[in-house]
């Protein structure tokens, strides 16, 4: 099956600065890639997504990006602000969804 | 999101007890998921169904039964036979048609505690 891997598990910056969170997959079948942000205690809610035939996409402050030869996918955030600050999954499937372990963002004021 | 409901929000659960965690859906959704969340975990699927009348095991079934009777309606027991369920279960659902719909709506979850 798929196996997803999510770096760093842990990531805190300043705000306004920017961050990035990498994913990478196994699957080549894998051809859409969600990203969820998780506040704590809370439901996972979809911030952004790809289609294996888009190479980046953006909606913004949010950005990702796919290489499919590499089989990695990353998020990026830009002009970080506190409330950014929560857990991010990313996702690879085909049919059934494979997550990553999350990254927790702190951004500090 | 809100078209995904989760009960209870919190449940306690004696050593022993089997409990049914509800989940419900009005999305027409033809797909459902749980999901078992750990602290400083990521999500693992424990059961899905992509049609009524049928399910299948996930990463980790052990312990767990699941029905699909009707459509909009997932329920998941969690057995005596599961030794470690204290927890946070999210259910999902997601349309199979393919586009936009891929994406997959989570409840708001159910926290689950063994006394």
């Amino acid at each position: 099956g798929e196996n997803v891997e999510q770096h760093p598990s842990t990531l805190s910056v300043q705000e306004g600065d920017s961050a990035v969170i990498k994913c990478t997959y196994s699957d080549s079948a894998s051809n859409y890639f969600p990203w969820y942000k998780q506040e704590l205690g809370k439901r996972p809610q979809l911030i952004i997504d790809i289609r294996s035939n888009v190479g980046e996409k953006k909606d913004q402050r949010i950005a990702v990006t796919l290489n499919k030869t590499a089989k990695h996918f990353s998020l990026h955030i830009t002009e970080t602000q506190p409330e950014d600050s929560a857990v991010y999954f990313c996702a690879a499937t085909r049919h059934q969804f494979y997550f990553g372990t999350g990254t927790s963002l702190t951004v500090i004021p | 999101d809100g078209g995904i409901t989760q009960s209870p929000k919190y449940l306690f659960r004696k050593e022993g007890q089997n409990v049914t965690l509800s989940c419900e859906q009005n999305l027409n959704h033809d797909a459902m998921y749980w999901y078992r969340q750990d602290p400083g975990q990521g999500l693992r699927l424990i059961y899905y169904s992509q049609i009524v009348n049928d399910f299948q095991k996930g990463d980790i079934a052990e312990g767990y039964s699941v029905s699909r009777e009707k459509k909009e309606s997932f329920p998941l027991t969690v057995t005596s036979a599961q030794k470690n369920p204290t927890a946070f279960y999210l259910c999902a659902s997601r349309r199979l048609a393919g586009g936009p719909s891929d994406t997959q709506y989570f409840g708001p979850g159910t926290r689950l505690t063994v006394l």
